[in-house]
């Protein structure tokens, strides 16, 4: 069983330096999602996609944050210049079309660490 | 906006004591409604999830949980828990439509003593 895929799963760095992960989701999904986790917190929702197409950001996601779905497969996540706050859980989940809410896949995620 | 209040961060139970974990929502509209569970050094797990219908759901593992529509409640139960349920539980609540993101609770982390 081929679940979602994220790339690397611990990433340090310093502050100021850019980062990218990757994420991989399960085949068949045409929907995913970034979410943040931080510590003694649950995921907080970061941007999703549909397909290609960016369908909607949230305001935690800074100018410095930038995601890209370029053939509607993988998912690439980059924070530019990171700050020290940046530092946390990043989680890429995937879900199939359908109505309402589908159950959302997630993989394990990937830890940054910023020194 | 959407929001999961999950009253108990940490639970501490024996080995076949019964499990009741709260999770209160905020939404104006049609929700769907989940709990997953992280186990230790893994990524979160779908437990159970409700769409529609019958209010009570039934999970993976003998979880179970009711949506109460007029307490906006969704609690996970379990009748007697084992050692391996030790794990933290997250509640999280998606619209019906429109956007699907998901909104968490903080989670409650269970530890089962044998």
């Amino acid at each position: 069983d081929t679940g979602v895929s994220q790339d690397p799963r611990h990433k340090i760095t310093k502050r100021g330096q850019n980062v990218t992960f990757r994420c991989d989701p399960i085949s068949e999904h045409n929907r995913l999602y970034w979410y943040r986790q931080t510590l003694g917190q649950g995921p907080e929702f970061l941007t999703y996609f549909q397909n290609e197409a960016q369908l909607e950001k949230s305001r935690l996601l800074s100018d410095r944050f930038s995601a890209e779905r370029p053939k509607g497969s993988f998912s690439t996540l980059e924070i530019q210049r990171t700050e020290q706050g940046d530092s946390a859980m990043y989680l890429c989940a995937s879900s199939s079309a359908g109505a309402g809410n589908q159950p959302q896949h997630f993989g394990d995620g990937t830890r940054l660490s910023i020194l | 906006a959407q929001s999961v209040s999950q009253h108990n961060h940490h639970v501490i139970l024996s080995e076949a004591a019964s499990l009741e974990l709260g999770c209160n929502y905020s939404y104006g509209g049609t929700v769907n409604l989940f709990w997953y569970v992280q186990y230790p050094g893994q990524h979160l797990q779908l437990l159970l999830k409700y769409f529609s219908g019958d209010p009570l759901v039934k999970g993976i593992k003998g979880f179970e949980a009711e949506f109460i529509k007029s307490k906006f409640s969704f609690n996970l139960r379990k009748p007697s828990v084992q050692w391996s349920d030790t794990a933290e539980y997250f509640c999280a609540v998606g619209a019906n439509f429109g956007n699907e993101k998901l909104t968490f609770g903080t989670g409650t982390r269970l530890t089962i003593i044998p």
